[in-house]
């Protein structure tokens, strides 16, 4: 049981647009930054993005990320095969010491 | 170019102990706190332990706390995972992940990963 909630799978045309949602408490989303990560297939994490909206350099403007509240959002425009991967949340939890993940969400590019 | 390293992962049996590497090269070490996050088969990510630069703040998961000791070397860039006490539950990719210049959770770099596997 993953302390932020994310949706277990989302599924997309090419071309199409795509959100990903996020949901956490005061503790966590509320009180701090999301950061997203991108997992490909058989590869290791990679920043995607981080204070809630930005982007690292080299990342694609195609990924844009947003906060409202205790939830936040993930959302992948013009959907490419390529983007077919798990995405994580992630923030910070006032009553830990560490980050926290959601739980993931694969992404299908159908 | 930042680049993290890891290695040491294997097949352990439960009880049994395991210390995990990670060579870091790329970036000015001491100025950056180092994380080691895991991912058990089929699942998701989970924070384990970091380490600031100068070894000064140290934390851990409830779920390996006492169990495992994170520590680190500027002289050779490295940052080290003391794993004791392996459980099954403890069977999983181990990653170590760069936090930020400001320290603020976000992991912007992460090694490929290596795989411990505690089975008997």
């Amino acid at each position: 049981q993953s302390v932020l909630t994310q949706p277990p799978s989302v599924s997309e045309a090419p071309r199409q647009r795509v959100t990903i949602s996020c949901s956490g408490s005061s503790s966590n989303i509320g009180n701090n930054a999301v950061n997203w990560y991108q997992q490909l297939p058989g590869k290791a994490p990679k920043l995607l993005i981080y204070s809630d909206d930005l982007l690292p350099s080299g990342v694609s403007d195609r990924f844009s990320g947003s906060k409202s509240g205790t939830s936040a959002s993930l959302a992948i425009s013009g959907l490419q095969s390529e983007d077919e991967a798990d995405y994580y949340c992630a923030a910070r939890d006032d009553s830990l010491k560490g980050p926290v993940f959601g739980g993931g969400t694969r992404l299908t590019v159908l | 170019e930042v680049q993290l390293v890891e290695s040491g992962g294997g097949l352990v049996k439960p009880g049994g102990s395991l210390r995990l590497s990670c060579a870091a090269s790329g970036f000015t070490f001491i100025n950056y706190s180092m994380n080691w996050v895991r991912q058990a088969p089929g699942k998701g990510l989970e924070w384990v332990s970091s380490i600031s630069g100068t070894s000064t703040y140290i934390y851990y998961a409830d779920s390996v706390k006492g169990r495992f000791t994170i520590s680190r070397d500027t002289a050779k860039n490295s940052v080290y995972l003391q794993m004791n006490s392996l459980r099954a539950e403890d069977t999983a990719v181990y990653y170590c992940a760069r936090e930020d210049y400001y320290g603020s959770g976000t992991f912007d770099y992460w090694g490929q990963g290596t795989l411990v596997t505690v089975s008997s």
